[in-house]
C-alpha cells in the first residue's frame, strides 16, 4: 500500500528566499507524481505531474523532481513571494483495474512567505 | 468557464439523515473522484468512477453512496452509517486516457457538518 509523506508540515521563509518541498513514498511503482496547491478553505489547484518515465517538469518559479529509485519527489519554488503562501501537497499515482488513475496524498507543507 | 462545481459550500446533517453532495464537471472527462479530508490526514478516496454507470470503491468507502448516471455529474450520498462524517468533501475529475495518468481537477469543496 503506497504511503506518502511530506516534510516539514509547516514552514515560514522570508520574502524572495528559494525553497525546496519534500515528499517521500514507499511504493516505487509508482505511476505519476503530482504536487498541488491548496489556498484555506478551498479545493486544490493543480501545479505540476510528473510521469514516472520523467524526472522533473518545470512551470514559471516552480520545479519538482522524482526519483524513483529512493522514493523522493521534491517541489523548488523560486524566489518566494506572499502569494505562495498555502499549503502543498504532493499525491503519488498508481493504476487502477480499468485504467483509473488513484492518488495517495500526502499530509501537506504549510507554507507561509514573509514580507 | 469550463469547471468542477460543488454544491452546497456548506451542509448540515441532522443525526440519522442522509445528504447529498453534489458535483458537476462541464470538462468532457470521462473519470470522477470524491475525497474526504481531514486535519492532518490528507485526502482519502471515498468512490471514483471511470465510466457512466460505472464505479468503485476507494479507500473508505463504507457509509458512502454514489451513483454516476450521466457524464457530467457524480453526486455522493452520506448516509446515517457513516458515524463521523464532519468533514471537507472535495470531487475531482480527469481525462482517463489508458495510456497515461491525467492530471486530476479539483472543485471547491463541500464541508460537511454534524448538527
Amino acid at each position: 500500500k503506497q504511503e506518502v509523506t511530506q516534510i516539514p508540515a509547516a514552514l515560514s521563509v522570508p520574502e524572495g528566499e528559494n525553497l525546496v518541498l519534500n515528499c517521500s513514498f514507499t511504493d516505487s511503482a509508482i505511476y505519476n507524481l503530482q504536487w498541488f496547491r491548496q489556498d484555506p478553505g478551498k479545493g486544490l489547484t493543480s501545479l505540476l505531474l510528473i510521469q514516472s518515465s520523467q524526472r522533473e517538469q518545470t512551470s514559471g518559479r516552480l520545479n519538482a523532481s522524482l526519483d524513483k529509485s529512493s522514493g523522493r519527489s521534491t517541489l523548488y519554488i523560486a524566489a518566494s513571494q506572499p502569494g505562495d503562501s498555502a499549503t502543498y501537497l504532493c499525491a503519488g499515482g498508481g493504476r487502477v483495474t480499468g485504467g483509473g488513475n488513484k492518488l495517495t496524498f500526502g499530509t501537506g507543507t504549510q507554507l507561509k512567505v514573509e514580507l | 468557464d469550463g469547471g468542477i462545481t460543488q454544491s452546497p459550500k456548506y451542509l448540515f446533517r441532522k443525526e440519522g439523515q442522509n445528504v447529498t453532495l453534489s458535483c458537476e464537471q462541464n470538462l468532457n472527462h470521462d473519470a470522477m473522484y470524491w475525497y474526504r479530508q481531514d486535519p492532518g490526514q490528507g485526502l482519502r478516496l471515498i468512490y471514483y468512477s471511470q465510466i457512466v454507470n460505472d464505479f468503485q470503491k476507494g479507500d473508505i468507502a463504507e457509509g458512502y453512496s454514489v451513483s454516476r448516471e450521466k457524464k457530467e455529474s457524480f453526486p455522493l450520498t452520506v448516509t446515517s452509517a457513516q458515524k463521523n462524517p464532519t468533514a471537507f468533501y472535495l470531487c475531482a475529475s480527469s481525462m482517463d486516457r489508458r495510456w497515461g495518468g491525467e492530471t486530476q481537477y479539483f472543485g471547491p469543496g463541500t464541508r460537511l457538518l454534524v448538527l
